[in-house]
C-alpha cells in the first residue's frame, strides 16, 4: 500500500487561489477524490473521479491527476471555502480506500 | 433525500463491546456497497471496513481485523458494525458512509455521509 500525503495546512487571502495537493500514490492510479469537512460536520465529495464536480459544487473547485500527484483547485476563495480537505485513493487491488491526512484550509 | 443517520455510541469501558447501526433511505440500499470511516476527535479520516451490496465480501483494515465484524440487512435497508475488545484508540466518531455506483468495488468515492456517532473507549 501506500500513504497519501497533503500539506498539513494552507492559508490564502479571498479571491486568490489554493491548490490542495495529494501525493504519494501509484503511479497511475485514477480515481482521486476530495471532501470537504467543515466544523462539526460530516465530510461531503466536492471533486471525484479525479476532475469531475458533483451537482452544487461551484465551477470554482476543479481537481487533476497527473502521474502520483493529485491536485484540488479552489478558484477565487471565499471565506465559506474555509475547512478541512481531504483526498481519498483506492489502492491498486481496489479492496483498500486511502484517505489523505487532510489540509486546513484557512481563508485570511 | 438520501439520508444515513448512525446510532448506538456511547462510552464503553476497554475491552468491552459495542454495536453501532445505520438506517438508510432515499437510495437503493440493496444495490449499494457500504463502509464504515471513523475520525478520532481532531484527526483524519480512517476507513474501517466496507460489505458490498449483497453482503458476501467484506473488508477490514488491519486495525480492526479479527475485533469489528460488518454486517448489513437489506431488508431493513440497514448497516451494522459490531466492536469487540475495544482499545482506547478506536475512540472516534464513527460515520456511515455509501459508496458510489458507478463501478462495481474499489474506484467510487464516498459519496453520502451520515452525521457520525461518537464511541468512546475509557475506564
Amino acid at each position: 500500500s501506500f500513504v497519501l500525503t497533503q500539506p498539513p495546512s494552507m492559508s490564502v487571502a479571498p479571491g486568490q487561489t489554493a491548490k490542495i495537493t495529494c501525493g504519494g500514490f501509484t503511479p497511475g492510479l485514477k480515481n482521486v477524490h476530495w471532501y470537504r469537512q467543515g466544523p462539526g460536520r460530516a465530510p461531503s465529495v466536492v471533486i471525484y473521479y479525479d476532475s469531475e464536480r458533483p451537482s452544487g459544487i461551484p465551477e470554482r473547485f476543479s481537481g487533476s491527476n497527473s502521474g502520483n500527484v493529485a491536485t484540488l483547485t479552489i478558484s477565487r476563495v471565499e471565506a465559506e471555502d474555509e475547512a478541512d480537505y481531504y483526498c481519498h485513493v483506492w489502492d491498486s487491488y481496489r479492496t483498500l480506500p486511502m484517505f489523505g491526512g487532510g489540509t486546513t484550509l484557512t481563508v485570511l | 433525500d438520501v439520508q444515513l443517520v448512525e446510532s448506538g455510541g456511547g462510552l464503553v469501558k476497554p475491552g468491552a463491546s459495542l454495536r453501532v447501526s445505520c438506517a438508510a433511505s432515499g437510495f437503493n440500499f440493496g444495490g449499494s456497497n457500504m463502509a464504515w470511516v471513523r475520525q478520532t476527535p481532531g484527526q483524519g479520516l480512517e476507513w474501517v471496513s466496507s460489505i458490498d451490496s449483497t453482503g458476501d465480501y467484506v473488508f477490514y483494515a488491519d486495525a480492526v481485523k479479527g475485533r469489528f465484524t460488518i454486517s448489513r440487512d437489506n431488508t431493513r435497508s440497514s448497516l451494522s458494525l459490531q466492536m469487540s475488545s475495544l482499545r482506547g484508540e478506536d475512540t472516534a466518531v464513527y460515520f456511515c458512509v455509501r459508496e458510489g455506483d458507478r463501478y462495481r468495488y474499489g474506484e467510487d468515492p464516498f459519496d453520502f455521509w451520515g452525521q457520525g456517532t461518537l464511541v468512546t473507549v475509557s475506564s
